[in-house]
């Protein structure tokens, strides 16, 4: 079963940064917060992951709270593309994902 | 890097025919092969868990003699839908893993429909 809980769905206005949140009271010391996206009718789209430390690469930034019982994704500038399903994930490094239902983001013109 | 390309993208068959789906890590070797299954407006279930060379492990509720699974080696792993019914109409999803710290790296998923 998944191990996370997100908002159903949220909103942004486009060129606005998207702040999508993450519960995850029950994540284990080994592992790690991952985080996707799902365009309609493709496969999930990696976008970053971390252990306990704030991460950032060129498409978003993970912030990580120091009890590391939730996380939120930053999008620092949402364009109409990255309207998406966003999944949040707790796992072990190469072991199985479970899924939560997502928060469906909608970026408004 | 880090692609995954999954054949065919979109198939259509009668009922009671047996489909094989392909799993490929382009540019990297994948120790480790996961199949998900998606219907519509609902998130991935995972299936089963492939590692190169051994059998694969099964979610509860997952029937293993329906879904056939091979990932004979480190590029390619198969599921292969055995007598398909409408019911198994799906969007079939697979990903990949390398080295251990490498996260999971998605297919662009194929829709079977059965008729």
């Amino acid at each position: 079963d998944a191990k996370t809980t997100q908002p159903t769905s949220m909103d942004c206005a486009e060129g606005r940064a998207a702040n999508l949140p993450c519960n995850h009271s029950t994540i284990s010391g080994n592992e790690y917060v991952y985080w996707y996206r799902q365009i309609h009718s493709q496969g999930p789209q990696y976008i970053i992951h971390g252990l306990k430390n704030n991460e950032t690469n060129e498409m978003a930034s993970l912030i990580i709270t120091e009890d590391r019982k939730s996380s939120t994704l930053i999008l620092p500038h949402a364009t109409l593309r990255d309207t998406a399903v966003y999944y949040c994930i707790v796992s072990s490094p190469g072991n199985q994902f479970y899924f939560g239902t997502g928060t469906s983001l909608t970026v408004i013109p | 890097g880090a692609v995954v390309s999954q054949h065919p993208s979109w198939v259509i068959c009668k009922s009671g025919t047996s489909v094989k789906i392909e799993c490929r890590s382009l540019d990297f070797q994948a120790t480790t092969m996961f199949w998900y299954r998606q219907f519509p407006k609902q998130s991935l279930m995972l299936m089963a868990t492939s590692n190169e060379g051994s059998k694969a492990t099964y979610e509860q509720g997952v029937e293993k003699d329906k879904f056939l699974i091979n990932h004979a080696s480190l590029t390619l792993s198969t599921l292969t839908v055995t007598s398909a019914h409408p019911e198994d109409s799906s969007f079939y999803i697979c990903s990949a893993t390398g080295q251990v710290d490498q996260p999971q790296h998605f297919g662009d998923g194929t829709r079977l429909s059965i008729l």
